[in-house]
């Protein structure tokens, strides 16, 4: 069975300063491994993802996260935490099958202060 | 492009009640998702379908039950909602192989469903 967890349900940085959201995850067989983005009342939306290849991926508004097996953990990063970061972060993973579930974390809320 | 489109985007149930969320995508994928969001506890999967025909259980099926009736229509039923089936509740398709959107999920904008 796979399973994620995500470590920190709220993490507040400041403008200006790295983010870090830690993502651990489960699985018996090599995963696919996700992020998305959640803002208020809204869907979720990919920010990125890694299937195979480079370990380190990048995504949209300037995230990226790096698969280490040896570890089982998928974090995301950005350098320069942005005012319109703020929002709900998941951490997913799935199999490599096509149509297989698609497995969410908790959530990480993430707040940036001025 | 509508994406993945869900019904109604708001609903108030009394305990006992029956309900049928609805949800369609027009990107051609095989695989679609039911997902309920509850404060503190993520996404969790209720059911899904990796393709027309196929449906499968997540992780809390339990009072729900779906029907793939398409390729594009995937429907949610609650036969009797309970109180404890307040929550807000999203629906997904996935990008199917050959296509650029491989792996890729797309949400609907969610049904806030409330049970009182």
């Amino acid at each position: 069975a796979q399973s994620v967890t995500q470590l920190g349900s709220h993490v507040s940085v400041s403008e200006g300063a790295l983010v870090l959201l830690r993502c651990n995850y489960s699985s018996s067989v090599p995963p696919y491994l996700f992020w998305y983005v959640q803002y208020p009342n809204q869907g979720l939306q990919l920010l990125l993802k890694y299937t195979t290849g480079a370990t380190l991926v990048k995504g949209i508004n300037g995230f990226e996260a790096e698969f280490k097996k040896s570890e089982t953990s998928f974090h995301l990063t950005k350098p320069s935490a942005h005012m319109s970061d703020a929002a709900e972060y998941f951490c997913a993973v799935s199999e490599q099958n096509q149509g297989g579930k698609l497995i969410f974390g908790q959530g990480t809320e993430l707040s940036v202060k001025p | 492009n509508a994406g993945v489109t869900q019904t109604p985007k708001f609903q108030v149930l009394k305990t006992g009640q029956s309900m049928t969320l609805q949800c369609a995508q027009d990107m051609n994928h095989n695989s679609m998702y039911w997902y309920r969001q509850d404060p503190g506890m993520g996404l969790r999967l209720i059911y899904y379908s990796a393709s027309e025909g196929t449906t499968d259980k997540g992780e809390v099926p339990n009072g729900y039950n779906v029907s793939r009736l398409n390729k594009r229509e995937f429907s949610l039923r609650l036969e009797s909602a309970a109180p404890s089936q307040t929550s807000v509740y999203f629906c997904a398709s996935r990008g199917s192989l050959g296509q650029p959107t491989y792996h890729q999920a797309f949400f609907g904008q969610g049904t806030r469903l409330t049970v009182v």
